[in-house]
Order: structure tokens, then sequence, then C-alpha cells
């Protein structure tokens, strides 16, 4: 059983479309973010949201909406989409405190022409 | 605020030889301290992690890290390398409490092995 799964896993799209990533977790947790990862590999925090309340929202263009309709999805919905969007985005999950069991999905690797 | 500094852009070793990934971190107190790994075209993989207790925390695929207070390191370490190590290896911390349970990266380190 998959314990984070995203889809799709690939996307390419042209410049001002807007796309959604879905991501699912059956592991029960109660957290759930998005990280994005540049082209240069930087993993860095977008979203976090813990019992479908956003808790983090590290200065990411409001272009990017995530929506949690229950603890157990955090879809990301991307308006306008440029060049510079271009990255890996990765769901991940955990349960408690400081991330310390943080389980990533596989990536979904977005593409802006 | 947290960082974690990684100084080794890119190593190469030998199949067999040892391995040590270098990670130091700045944070207020003592995080959680992790390292990933993620192989070409895949997600990101725990290898191991440190809360408390033992400075000497194995992982798995043999892997294991010391703990260095003193030092704020974190470094992996790794007896015998074999080919199918090569990827890209990540040190995180994450804090101790609170809500905001959001893991900070490191740049990563990416690891080439020659047979």
């Amino acid at each position: 059983d998959t314990a984070v799964s995203q889809t799709p896993k690939y996307l390419v799209t042209q410049m001002g479309n807007d796309k959604s990533i879905k991501c699912e977790q059956n592991l029960g947790h109660d957290t759930m973010y998005w990280y994005k990862q540049d082209s240069k590999k930087f993993l860095k925090i977008m979203f976090s949201y813990n019992n479908k309340e956003l808790i983090i929202n590290e200065t990411v263009p409001n272009r990017f909406s995530p929506k949690s309709p229950d603890k157990a999805h955090l879809n990301l919905h991307i308006n306008s989409l440029e060049l510079g969007d271009s990255a890996v985005y990765f769901c991940a999950s955990s349960q408690g405190l400081g991330g310390q069991y943080t389980f990533f999905g596989p990536g979904t690797r977005l593409t802006v022409l | 605020a947290q960082s974690v500094t990684q100084p080794d852009i890119h190593i190469t070793v030998s199949e067999g030889a040892s391995l040590e990934l270098r990670c130091n971190y700045s944070y207020g107190a003592t995080p959680y301290l992790f390292w990933y790994v993620q192989s070409p075209g895949q997600g990101l993989q725990l290898l191991l992690k440190y809360f408390s207790g033992d400075t000497l925390v194995q992982g798995i695929k043999g892997f294991e890290a010391e703990f260095k207070r003193s030092q704020s390191s974190f470094n992996l370490r790794k007896p015998s390398v074999h080919w199918s190590d090569a990827a890209e290896y990540f040190c995180a911390v994450g804090p101790l409490s609170g809500t905001a349970s959001k893991l900070t990266f490191g740049t990563g380190t990416r690891l080439q092995v020659t047979l």
C-alpha cells in the first residue's frame, strides 16, 4: 500500500495555465505538507496543514492555493503558471510534533513551457 | 531561524570505500535530526533520525549517523559503500515542539560511486 501518493507524476503545461496536483495519505496522519524542490535540488516547505487547518504558509505567491478537503488529502492548485514554477513538488505527511515521522510522496515534476 | 549546512555538494567514492557526509545545523536547542536519501527520479526516503539518547544512531541500508552537540553536527557514515548508494543525500532538522512541524533541509550532497 502506498503511504503518500500524488497525481500526476509528471505535468507539462504552458505558461499561464492553471493546474492542480493531488495528494492522499493513508497513514492516518493529521499533518500534511507541500514541499518544492527546485532545479538545484533545494527542498523548501511551502505549506502545512494540521487537521485541515493551514498552519504554515512560507511566503508562497498567492497563485498557489492549497486545499485540504479532509485530513487525508491535500491538493495544490496553481493559477497562471510561470516558468519559475517548474520544479518537483513533494507532498508529505506526519503525525506528532517536530515532523519526526515525515513520509514523502513520490513527487510531481512540473514543467512549464 | 534554523538552518542546515551540507558543505559538500558532490562526493565521489569507490565502491567498498568508507563514506562520511557532513551536516551542520544552527538551532536554538537540540532539534530533531534526519537524513533522507533521494535516488534519481525518486522521492525521499528516510535513512535515520535522531531525537534523543544515544548519539550514534543506526539507520537502514547500513548507514549510521553521529550527533555531536558541541559541533552542532550530524554526520552520516557508511563503512563500505555499494554502487546502489549513488544518490542525493539530504540532512534535515525539525523543531522539538510546536505545531509548526516542518523540516528544514540542507542543500544536499550528491554521492557518486565508482566501480
